[in-house]
């Protein structure tokens, strides 16, 4: 069974400045997938950021951006120029494409962005 | 556009009650997700559609957990005999298809006593 772990419960950041949030997961398979979703205080789950497995490359979306270690089976979020709009519950989470579409999420690491 | 929509928003049953929570997907998506989300945890997994079939049903926690979705598109989870550990945010999600994004409904807050 696939398992995501986020060690840091929660973080807190200065506006402006730069926080990574940590994510490291088990599996035996190749072909998956890995995402940072951000869920804001009582709103709904949005998309971050995805990493294809097979893509060495790290992804980047604007201010948000991967650092993907497939052989240490780590998945770093890393968040630039921080805003206060960032303050949110962060989850990582996992995609196996041979069980569905299924994720397996961590259990969160809340960021707090102060001004 | 629309998104992912869900009702009730907010659900308080009474201990042995039985509950029905909704889904609206994305119209046109096929894949159709429930997951259960404890207060301060992330969501698990309970069932997943493709279109009307049910392909995998392995989070579902008891028989008291039932979820439907009869012509492909609107899905309904039903509880049973609700019990206090029933209590979560009870979260929707559809996907246009396999490997492709997923989108999230605002979930239901379940609080049963």
């Amino acid at each position: 069974a696939q398992t995501v772990t986020q060690s840091q419960p929660e973080m807190s950041v200065q506006e402006a400045e730069t926080v990574t949030l940590s994510c490291t997961y088990d599996t035996s398979e190749n072909n998956y997938y890995l995402f940072w979703y951000k869920q804001p205080p009582s709103r709904q789950m949005i998309l971050v950021i995805r990493q294809e497995a097979y893509k060495q490359q790290n992804a980047t979306e604007n201010r948000f951006s991967v650092n993907f270690q497939k052989a240490a089976k780590s998945f770093s979020l890393k968040i630039s120029d921080s805003q206060l709009g960032d303050t949110a519950m962060y989850f990582c989470a996992f995609m196996n494409m041979e069980y569905g579409n299924k994720l397996v999420f961590g259990a969160g690491t809340i960021l707090r962005v102060k001004s | 556009g629309a998104g992912v929509s869900q009702s009730p928003r907010y659900k308080v049953a009474k201990r042995g009650q039985d509950v029905a929570l909704r889904c609206d997907p994305i119209s046109g998506h096929v894949s159709l997700f429930w997951y259960q989300q404890a207060l301060g945890q992330g969501p698990e997994f309970l069932t997943y559609f493709q279109n009307e079939a049910q392909l995998d049903k392995s989070g579902l926690p008891s028989d008291r957990f039932f979820a439907e979705r009869p012509e492909g598109s609107v899905s309904t989870l039903k509880i049973q005999r609700t019990q206090q550990e029933d209590s979560a945010v009870y979260l929707c999600a559809s996907s246009p298809m396999s490997g492709r994004r997923t989108y999230f409904g605002p979930g239901t807050r379940l609080t049963v006593t």
